[in-house]
């Protein structure tokens, strides 16, 4: 069956550091899209992709980067861990942009 | 005004009940609408998806769309305790655009 996995599932880090939060999807679909979810703001578009070597800037990119090398992966950055971005953060990913988003389980990022 | 509402809740429902959950959309020519359910500390699952005016229904969930009125409604029937969780509306609001996702309502089914 075709899926979404995110990697790792739960992180601790410290301020400042480099983070990377991997994303990868079977379904062969085009569009891929980071948000993050916090208390009393839902889902937060992040970056998001509609094909190889193409990026663009959601809602909430300050900090953040992205890149597409292949249809399966989109790597969220983070160039300098500051405390503000502590987060659960989840990829999805769809075949275009009227259809529904498949999530992944998300990444629980901690940074102290 | 925001691109996609909900109200919050939480929206309480005694077991057995209907449960309903409306989301309204700021953009006349949005074309796609799917409901999502969260359960806490869980990705979001997609349960229910409709593109044309009138009721769509699936199991115990039917979807409800007034493209005039601009809201999309997700009915539960028979609510059931572990249908507690939050439910995400998302709107496809105009063209080759990501989805807007509404912020949620918490529905706690009371047994």
């Amino acid at each position: 069956d075709a899926e979404i996995t995110q990697s790792p599932r739960h992180k601790i880090t410290e301020t400042g550091r480099q983070v990377t939060l991997a994303c990868h999807q079977t379904w062969n679909h085009n569009n891929m899209f980071w948000y993050r979810q916090d208390l009393g703001h839902g889902l937060r578009l992040i970056h998001y992709s509609y094909g190889v070597q193409d990026t663009n800037k959601g809602e909430v990119s300050d900090g953040y980067s992205v890149s597409r090398s292949n249809t399966e992966d989109l790597p969220l950055t983070l160039e300098s861990a500051a405390s503000s971005q502590t987060s659960v953060y989840f990829c999805a990913s769809s075949e275009f942009s009227n259809q529904p988003q498949h999530f992944g389980d998300g990444t629980r990022l901690s940074i102290l | 005004q925001k691109e996609v509402e909900q109200n919050s809740g939480p929206l309480s429902v005694p077991e057995g009940a209907i449960a309903s959950l409306n989301c309204t959309y700021s953009d006349r020519v949005s074309q796609s609408f799917f409901w999502y359910r969260q359960y806490s500390g869980k990705s979001p699952e997609l349960i229910m998806s409709i593109y044309s005016n009138g009721d769509k229904e699936d199991g115990r969930f039917t979807a409800q769309l007034n493209k005039a009125s601009q809201y999309v409604s997700l009915l539960i029937r028979d609510s059931q305790p572990s249908d507690s969780a939050t439910y995400l509306c998302a709107v496809n609001i105009r063209g080759n655009t990501p989805l807007v996702f509404g912020k949620g309502t918490r529905l706690s089914v009371i047994a």
